[in-house]
């Protein structure tokens, strides 16, 4: 079935780098855009970068530009946040989601990965 | 960047209420406005997109309206399944935004 598996979530501390993975299962992972989206304990939901199917467009909230890089192989079928300068405000349940929409991310997410936590302390 | 501000922040209902919640853009989205409904400790699920598209599988009694600034949630009859978190995001332009949520609570 259609599956997203998000890891490399843990407790690193402030000014470190954490590196999430998310392995993509049930469907043609090439043909989609992805995005990474971020809870905060308690709090709502925050939209973290976006990426194209063919990694050829990325996008990024102003809270983690130049200290965030989204990436993707399609060859193992996998989404990546490398995350680097981390601060306090970075904790939060992390999430990967795939476009509705193939390509471009006007039709929101329909498929979510179940989220890691990382914790900045 | 895109404001996206819904109200109220929670509500409570009983099963079987109409429930209406609002999302407001801080300027035009068109119909770029999606939903979301989110369950304690579970990834946030899509409902509609496109202000008003329901998503494959999602339950009738949820419908979408709006466009522009102004949006809205509608739950017709409300069941025990929907007590849950409702987020609106603007999928307009990046940054992609989402709105504040609103909790739904049993009466």
């Amino acid at each position: 079935q259609v599956q997203l598996v998000e890891s490399g979530g843990g407790v690193v501390q402030p000014g470190r780098s954490l590196r999430l993975s998310c392995a993509a299962s049930g469907f043609i992972f090439s043909s989609y855009g992805m995005q990474w989206v971020r809870q905060a304990p308690g709090k709502g939901l925050e939209w973290v970068a976006a990426i194209w199917y063919d990694g050829s467009n990325k996008y990024y909230a102003d809270s983690v530009k130049g200290r965030f890089t989204i990436s993707r192989d399609n060859s193992k079928n996998t989404l990546e946040l490398q995350m680097n300068s981390l601060t306090g405000e970075d904790t939060a349940v992390y999430y990967c989601g795939r476009h509705r929409n193939y390509i471009d991310y006007d039709e929101g997410l329909d498929v979510w990965g179940q989220g890691t936590l990382v914790t900045v302390s | 960047d895109i404001q996206m501000t819904q109200s109220p922040s929670s509500l409570s209902a009983s099963v079987g209420d109409r429930v209406t919640i609002t999302c407001r853009a801080s300027q035009s989205i068109s119909s770029y406005l999606n939903w979301y409904q989110q369950k304690p400790g579970r990834a946030p699920k899509l409902l509609i997109y496109g202000t008003s598209t329901l998503q494959s599988g999602v339950p009738p009694r949820f419908s979408g309206s709006g466009s522009g600034t102004d949006f809205t949630l509608t739950i017709s009859s409300l069941q025990p399944e929907d007590f849950a978190t409702y987020s609106c995001q603007q999928s307009y332009r990046t940054p992609l935004t989402f709105g504040g949520g609103t909790k739904v609570e049993i009466k």
